[in-house]
């Protein structure tokens, strides 16, 4: 069966510090591969999404940047967080573009 | 732009009560999903409804995908505390040659015991 595993779970940060969050799915392959953001309380925010190795569309500009070195795997990074970069980052993959989505359980960011 | 607008925001109700979140499109869309998050956790794909004038049962939620397939609607008979969390809709929208999911801004439902 497919899993998506998401790392950390909590980070804090100072402001200007770099990060990256890291995402793999197991048990499929060429999955389509998605970053969002959620602030508290709010809703879903697509970020960055995947059709395949080194495909990255920026759906949002920003400080971040998104890569995908290898087919399961998908790498959120910031040169430089910023304090508004906090926020819930959830991973999440999918067979094809627009079905049902898989999340990871998400990275709780406090940017300080 | 394309969107999806989500209501109500907030949802506070008393167990046993019914509850209901509505969804809707500025243009026709070729499926909704419903996704359920629970406090501190990530969202859960429900159902996928696909065709215009769709009603799915799961239990006590009912989805219902309107006749002309721009809203969508998720009513939860005699709510339980386990129903607690965020209840988000989603549909497919073209971005350029791509096609990816566009989720509503969600409705937090509470159950007071």
């Amino acid at each position: 069966s497919q899993t998506i595993h998401q790392w950390p779970a909590t980070l804090v940060q100072p402001v200007g510090s770099p990060l990256s969050l890291e995402c793999t799915v197991e048990g499929t392959s060429n999955p389509n591969l998605y970053w969002y953001r959620q602030a508290a309380g709010r809703g879903l925010q697509l970020l960055f999404y995947s059709v395949g190795i080194g495909q990255i569309s920026s759906e949002v500009p920003q400080n971040l940047s998104a890569s995908r070195p290898q087919d399961r795997q998908f790498i959120l990074s910031s040169k430089k967080l910023l304090l508004s970069d906090s926020g819930f980052y959830l991973c999440a993959w999918s067979p094809r573009q627009a079905e049902k989505l898989f999340f990871g359980s998400g990275t709780q960011l406090s940017v300080l | 732009g394309q969107q999806v607008m989500q209501i109500p925001q907030y949802q506070h109700v008393q167990e046993g009560e019914d509850f209901t979140t509505y969804c809707n499109s500025s243009t026709t869309l070729s499926n909704i999903q419903w996704y359920k998050q629970r406090p501190g956790g990530h969202p859960v794909f429900l159902i996928q409804l696909v065709k215009s004038g769709e009603v799915k049962k799961q239990k006590r939620l009912t989805f219902q995908f309107g006749e002309a397939k721009k809203n969508s609607s998720l009513h939860i008979t005699a709510t339980q505390t386990t129903d607690v969390g965020t209840y988000f809709c989603a549909g497919p929208f073209s971005s350029g040659s791509a096609r990816q999911l566009t989720f509503g801004s969600g409705t937090q439902l509470t159950v007071l015991p």
